[in-house]
């Protein structure tokens, strides 16, 4: 069981905003910075967001994201039809011995 | 641009033992600012890390698959591996190595670089 819970699907049509939510713990999203992957369908994940609001070069500014207190969310704005994919977020946990966890992923679907 | 490539069988059999390597290009494995993961996936399930390893052989495994996992490195070949003992049906996945930054002696929890990923199946 993961500890960072997604909602396991979202939606929307071409040019609406969704966003995608991220709830954790103290012990990972209340301590470290998120990070956001995509997958497109039968690809390796992408890095897409670093540092919890950060985007890589490349990604574009319809992407966003933010974290407060134990919780993390992405927002894609202007959805695209090639935003139709996997999303998740990710981070380290602290509890045990460490470990970096992964969410349980959003399958965003644009319709 | 670093490049990583998975490599290894793509089927073992149950109680076997799974070896995969991950061959990086593009950059040096024998890095100071990088260290470098295996993650994998089930089919259609989510994403599991499994591991890392850092500077010369420094490991820190998923405490979930810690007793049956070895990461290494060979810096000749600039290549990583995993061995993953005792296999069962649960451990069929798509397996995948990635690197992580460490900025300022600090590791940054995030895979800028990721593999196209290797189908591993254990199945008689």
């Amino acid at each position: 069981q993961s500890l960072l819970t997604q909602p396991p699907s979202a939606s929307g049509t071409p040019g609406q905003r969704v966003t995608i939510s991220c709830s954790g713990s103290r012990s990972n999203i209340g301590s470290y910075t998120v990070t956001w992957y995509q997958q497109l369908p039968g690809t390796a994940p992408k890095l897409l967001i670093y540092s919890s609001d950060q985007r890589p070069s490349g990604v574009p500014d319809r992407f966003s994201a933010y974290k407060s207190g134990t919780s993390a969310s992405l927002a894609i704005s202007g959805l695209q039809s090639d935003d139709e994919a996997d999303y998740y977020c990710a981070t380290w946990d602290d509890s045990l011995s460490g470990l970096y966890v992964f969410g349980t992923g959003t399958k965003v679907t644009v319709l | 641009q670093v490049q990583l490539q998975e490599s290894g069988p793509g089927l073992v059999k149950p109680s076997q033992t799974l070896s995969l390597t991950c061959t990086v290009s593009g950059g040096s494995i024998n890095s100071n600012s990088y260290y470098w993961n295996w993650i994998r996936q089930s089919a259609g399930k989510g994403l599991e890390w499994i591991g890392r390893l850092y500077s010369f052989g420094s490991t820190i495994y998923n405490p979930s698959l810690k007793s049956r996992v070895t990461v290494s490195v060979d810096m000749s070949k600039n290549q990583f591996s995993l061995v993953l003992r005792s296999v069962t049906a649960a451990d069929t996945a798509v397996y995948y190595c990635a690197r992580g930054t460490v900025a300022g002696g600090i590791f940054r929890y995030y895979f800028d670089s990721w593999g196209q990923g290797t189908l591993v199946t254990v199945s008689s």
